[in-house]
C-alpha cells in the first residue's frame, strides 16, 4: 500500500528566501508525481506534474525533482513571496490514475 | 481554468440524512475520481468511474455511492450521514484511465453534517 509523507508539516520563512518542500513515498511503482497548491477552504491547483520517466519539471519560480529509486520528490520555490503562502500537497499516481496524497506542508511567507 | 465544476459549493445536512454532490468533468474526459478531504488532512480516494462503471474504491463504506453519466457529469451520493462525513469533497477528471494522465480538480463541495 502506497504511503506518502510530507515533511515538514509547517514552514515559515521571510520573503525572498527559497522554499524546499519534501515528499516521500513508499512504493516506487508510480506513474507520475503531482504537486498541488491549496488555499484555505479552496480546491486544489495543480502546480507541476512529473512523469515517472522524468527527473524534474520547471515552471517559473517552481522546480520539482523526482527520484523514484529513493522514493523522494522535492519542490523548490525560488525567491518566495507572501502570495506563496498556502498548503502544498504532493500526490503519487498509480497505474489507474488513483492519487495517494500526503498530508501537506503549510507554508507562511512573512513580508 | 480547469473546466471541472462542482455543485453546490457549500451544504449543511443533519445526521442520518442523504446528500448528492455533483461534478461536471471537462469535455472528453471519460474518467472521474472522487476524494474526501477532512480538515487538516490530505484528500482520501473514495472511488473512480471510467465510462460509467466503477473502476476502483478506497476504504469507504457502501453508503458512499456514485454515478457517471454519458454527458461527462457525475454524482457522489452519501446515505445515512454521520458527523465524520463533514469534509471537503473533490472530484477530479482525466482524459483516460492510465496513470500517466494529469488529474484536473474541481473547486470542491464543503459538506457540514450537524
Amino acid at each position: 500500500k502506497q504511503e506518502v509523507t510530507q515533511i515538514p508539516a509547517a514552514l515559515s520563512v521571510p520573503e525572498g528566501e527559497n522554499l524546499v518542500l519534501n515528499c516521500s513515498f513508499t512504493d516506487s511503482a508510480i506513474y507520475n508525481l503531482q504537486w498541488f497548491r491549496q488555499d484555505p477552504g479552496k480546491g486544489l491547483t495543480s502546480l507541476l506534474l512529473i512523469q515517472s520517466s522524468q527527473r524534474e519539471q520547471t515552471s517559473g519560480r517552481l522546480n520539482a525533482s523526482l527520484d523514484k529509486s529513493s522514493g523522494r520528490s522535492t519542490l523548490y520555490i525560488a525567491a518566495s513571496q507572501p502570495g506563496d503562502s498556502a498548503t502544498y500537497l504532493c500526490a503519487a499516481t498509480d497505474s489507474w490514475g488513483k492519487l495517494q496524497f500526503g498530508a501537506g506542508t503549510q507554508v507562511v511567507v512573512t513580508p | 481554468e480547469t473546466g471541472v465544476t462542482q455543485s453546490p459549493t457549500h451544504l449543511i445536512k443533519t445526521r442520518g440524512q442523504q446528500v448528492t454532490l455533483r461534478c461536471s468533468s471537462q469535455s472528453g474526459h471519460n474518467t472521474v475520481s472522487w476524494y474526501q478531504q477532512a480538515l487538516g488532512q490530505g484528500p482520501q480516494f473514495i472511488f473512480q468511474y471510467y465510462r460509467e462503471e466503477e473502476n476502483g474504491r478506497g476504504n469507504f463504506p457502501p453508503r458512499f455511492s456514485g454515478l457517471q453519466f454519458p454527458n461527462y457529469s457525475s454524482e457522489l451520493n452519501v446515505n445515512a450521514l454521520e458527523l465524520d462525513d463533514s469534509a471537503l469533497y473533490l472530484c477530479a477528471s482525466s482524459p483516460d484511465l492510465a496513470g500517466s494522465y494529469e488529474q484536473y480538480f474541481g473547486p470542491g463541495t464543503r459538506l457540514t453534517v450537524t
